[in-house]
């Protein structure tokens, strides 16, 4: 079974601070995603990696950033927390178009 | 701008009844269209997927009906049970170019089956 697994469940931060929010996939895959999901937005995609070092600006990438030293690993940086980044943060990784395989989410609260 | 369009955004069957969601997209490069089906407190999982070659594709009581001349797709859920209430999203890739594979998801139907 494919497991990705996202390092913390609930995280409360304070405005301001420097957030990291960490991501590791067994299955070897090349492509890994970062997703915020909001009630009525569905999931959005912040940024996305095809390889190791790589990365690509998803849909909303402004105030986050990433990196992806190790093939298995995927870290979401939030810069300095605002409120508006209070969210359900997702993980994903996938080797096949379209067929992505998700942690179990992050619930981050910003105040 | 939301690519993939979901409706409706809650949906509420009984037992044994039929759950119907529809989706539109805009972009004509799309050629996967999953479904992912979320429990709370759990993430995404894939749940059924079809590609526009094809009109139907049926997987246990989930099927999908696909109108590519529309733009439309939708996932019909047939003697709907409890266990079946979820969040479900439908979702629109592109396995060429630059992508990657990357999902465009819509904004997500909460589905209640009621005993």
């Amino acid at each position: 079974d494919v497991k990705v697994t996202q390092s913390s469940r609930y995280l409360v931060k304070r405005t301001g601070e420097k957030v990291f929010l960490e991501c590791v996939q067994d299955m070897d895959h090349e492509n890994m995603f970062w997703y915020r999901q909001d009630p009525g937005l569905g999931l959005r995609l912040i940024y996305f990696s095809y390889d190791v070092k790589m990365k690509e600006k998803g849909d909303i990438p402004e105030g986050y950033s990433v990196s992806r030293e190790k093939k298995e690993r995927f870290s979401l940086i939030l810069e300095s927390a605002s409120t508006n980044q209070t969210s359900m943060y997702l993980c994903a990784s996938s080797s096949l178009p379209g067929q992505a395989f998700f942690g179990q989410g992050t619930r981050l609260t910003v105040v | 701008q939301q690519q993939v369009k979901q409706s409706p955004q809650s949906l509420i069957v009984q037992k044994g009844g039929i759950s119907i969601i529809n989706c539109a997209y805009e972009n004509t490069a799309f050629d996967y269209f999953p479904w992912y089906q979320q429990f709370p407190g759990k993430g995404p999982a894939l749940l059924i997927a079809i590609r526009p070659d094809v009109s139907e594709k049926k997987e246990g009581r989930f099927t999908i009906s696909f109108n590519k001349s529309a733009k439309q797709f939708s996932l019909h859920i047939m003697d709907s049970q409890p266990g079946d209430s979820a969040t479900y999203f439908c979702a629109a890739s592109s396995a060429g170019g630059t992508s990657y594979g990357k999902l465009t998801f819509g904004q997500g139907t909460i589905l209640t089956v009621h005993p």
